[in-house]
């Protein structure tokens, strides 16, 4: 199974921040990853696709880079509502694999 | 408006099988793959099944296969999975979701609790 490590684990900051979360693969995957944002007591919500492709009526303010192996996602300048927990999928090989998530909470 | 809803989670005693559903609404079901993901209460998530379009391929996580069987029913808009022989490890929240290489609509979840 391909392996996905997301880092940090989590991470406290303050609203305007720009927050980056990566995401590596032990193998690799293309362009094959998703970014997904999960608030508490919810379903996950798709942010991100193909790596870089911004899913229809999410904020401009999320964005997703890398392939390979090394992937990123970034929160140009962090609202109140961006709190939440954040994974990284790939698809590159079935089992598709998510990432441990990083928690984004309030500094 | 596109909508997914779970059905059929609930208290289940290990070796016990239980049946989830999943009804579909807002899109053409058929022509979509629809996968089930899974999330351990406080952790993290876990992809289970998928189905291919209008029925097509299965495919199945190592932690489920042979216990788990996914399925549609175009006529009713409905996904399933069949879960069998379970154990404590199958404890979860139970999501399906639209998408074949990424899931664009989540229903809100089903909690399946083994526990004896």
């Amino acid at each position: 199974d391909i392996q996905m490590t997301q880092s940090p684990s989590s991470l406290s900051a303050s609203v305007g921040d720009r927050v980056t979360i990566t995401c590596q693969a032990n193998h690799e995957i293309s362009i094959y990853l998703n970014w997904y944002q999960q608030r508490p007591g919810k379903a996950p919500k798709l942010l991100i696709y193909e790596a870089t492709n911004l899913e229809t009526g999410v904020p401009a303010r999320f964005s997703g880079s890398g392939s390979g192996t090394a992937f990123t996602f970034t929160i140009s300048s962090l609202q109140s509502e961006d709190f939440a927990v954040y994974y990284c999928h790939q698809y590159s090989k079935w089992p598709w694999t998510f990432g441990l998530g990083t928690k984004v909470d309030i500094k | 408006e596109v909508q997914l809803l779970e059905s059929g989670g609930g208290l289940i005693q290990p070796g016990g099988s239980l049946r989830l559903s999943c009804a579909a609404s807002g899109f053409t079901f058929s022509r979509y793959a629809l996968s089930w993901v899974r999330q351990t209460p406080g952790k993290g998530l876990e992809w289970v099944s998928t189905i291919g379009i209008g029925g097509g391929n299965t495919y199945y996580a190592d932690s489920v296969k042979g216990r788990f069987t996914i399925s549609s029913d175009n006529s009713k808009n409905t996904l399933y999975l069949q879960m069998n022989t379970l154990t404590d490890e199958d404890t979860a929240v139970y999501y399906c979701a639209r998408g074949l290489r990424w899931s664009d609509y989540w229903g809100q979840g089903t909690l399946v609790t083994v526990s004896s």
